[in-house]
């Protein structure tokens, strides 16, 4: 079966730091690949996706993400978090032979302390 | 624009009580999804629907069904409420642009459901 996880559940930083998010999936056929983001009490919004093109994609906020093909990836990063990017983190992947479902990986917990 | 509405936001229920979830999404939509939250599981699909008058079975459907009678709302029942079923539940659409599409999911803000 497809699936996808997130190899870190609980992430703390300090302001400023730099933050990557490790994603990978199951499959190695066509994908399409996005990063949701969770903050607390709210619904999931979308920071950026990618289906083609520049594997780097660069998303709201001062995100952008990797897809490395060879490796089944798309690690999300950013070079200087802020206080207000504290939230849930979620990596899905719309997998070809699945038609238009999303599977979720489990979620990263990020905790930028002031 | 409301986008994705999600009706109620908080329930408490007994074992054995029914219930049904409401979604209504104002973005002419095709696609809709009912998704359960649990800590360190991400989001999981219980059932969805590619157009009104059609549901299919997610990755976790056992114990709720789901009705599309409208393409603007999509149900989600509880016939009889287990404490398993404690959760968040979240709703979301799409739009269709094919059998594979690149379209995100679009996020109501959730239903705390508790089971007691």
């Amino acid at each position: 079966a497809q699936s996808v996880s997130q190899h870190n559940h609980h992430v703390i930083l300090s302001e400023a730091a730099s933050l990557e998010l490790g994603c990978n999936y199951s499959y190695g056929g066509t994908v399409n690949l996005f990063w949701y983001v969770q903050y607390p009490g709210q619904h999931l919004q979308l920071l950026l996706k990618y289906f083609s093109g520049d594997p780097l994609v660069k998303g709201i906020k001062g995100f952008e993400a990797e897809f490395i093909k060879s490796k089944f990836s798309f690690n999300l990063r950013k070079p200087s978090v802020q206080w207000s990017d504290t939230a849930e983190y979620f990596c899905a992947v719309n997998f070809k032979a699945a038609g238009n479902k999303l599977t979720f990986g489990g979620g990263t917990r990020v905790l930028v302390k002031p | 624009n409301a986008g994705v509405t999600q009706t109620p936001k908080f329930r408490v229920l007994k074992t054995g009580q029914s219930m049904t979830l409401l979604c209504a999404q104002d973005m002419n939509h095709e696609y809709m999804y009912w998704y359960r939250q649990d800590p360190g599981m991400g989001l999981r699909l219980i059932h969805y629907s590619v157009g009104e008058g059609t549901t299919a079975k997610g990755e976790v459907p056992d114990g709720y069904n789901v009705s599309r009678l409208k393409k603007q709302n999509f149900l989600l029942g509880l016939e009889s409420a287990a404490p398993s079923q404690t959760s968040v539940y979240f709703c979301a659409s799409s739009y269709y642009t094919g059998a594979y599409s690149n379209q995100p999911q679009h996020f109501g803000d959730g239903t705390r459901l508790s089971i007691l």
